[in-house]
């Protein structure tokens, strides 16, 4: 089976634009989480959806929202984007919710000028 | 709120050898899962072991092992005959399981070097 994957790789945008990320999950995985890697720091969770409904959302300005779609996939969206929102955006899935474990993509790095 | 401390922002080991990577958390919380991601300069944050705090045993997967202390509220790795691709990031991350979500809280991580 195919891994996490996320697209773009790379982005690079200018303050104050939008920009959309997205994730795919592993083939049978109905949870989504993403999360915000700034350098030199660990991750950042930035929201959860499971079977299309937000399960939680980390403390993040309401300019990051996020959706998922009926074949599990999401979408990650900034909007007005800063400078210190330059970071790695990793997407993390998983079967179901509960006692499972998270399989990670190999992110975006998003750069803001 | 649960917080994880990895106070080694960097580590070295040679090449062969044995090296321990310390992690701390804080929680009010009985039941919880312990983890260690590894990430190379790829950027894919790869799962290296877990554990859940309800057992006493300690995680184990091939070279990397973990000394889960509850009550100190310790989870240290292990690794063992060290190679030169673990050279990486390493992270420790914390998760409740009765949060109602999946939400993983990561240590600033330990930047592991292997000199050859």
């Amino acid at each position: 089976d195919a891994g996490v994957t996320q697209s773009p790789t790379h982005l690079i945008k200018t303050r104050g634009q939008q920009v959309t990320l997205r994730c795919s999950p592993i083939s049978g995985h109905k949870s989504v989480s993403w999360y915000q890697q700034v350098l030199g720091q660990g991750p950042q969770f930035i929201f959860q959806y499971y079977e299309k409904e937000e399960r939680g959302r980390g403390n993040f300005p309401d300019r990051f929202s996020a959706r998922q779609f009926p074949n599990y996939s999401s979408e990650l969206n900034v909007n007005a984007l800063l400078l210190g929102d330059s970071a790695l955006y990793l997407c993390a899935t998983q079967r179901t919710s509960g006692r499972e474990t998270q399989y990670f993509g190999p992110g975006t790095r998003l750069l803001v000028l | 709120a649960q917080t994880v401390t990895q106070s080694q922002p960097e580590m070295s080991v040679q090449e062969a050898e044995t090296v321990t990577l310390s992690c701390t958390y804080d929680t009010s919380e009985s039941d919880y899962y312990l983890f260690w991601y590894k990430q190379p300069p790829s950027r894919q944050m790869i799962l290296i072991i877990r554990q859940e705090a309800y057992k006493q045993q300690n995680a184990t997967e091939n070279r990397f092992s973990v000394n889960f202390q509850k009550a100190a509220k310790s989870f240290s790795l292990k690794i063992s005959d060290s190679q030169l691709g673990d050279a990486a990031m390493y992270f420790c991350a914390y998760r409740r399981t009765n949060l109602g979500n999946e939400k993983l809280t990561f240590g600033t991580g330990t930047r592991l070097t292997i000199i050859p």
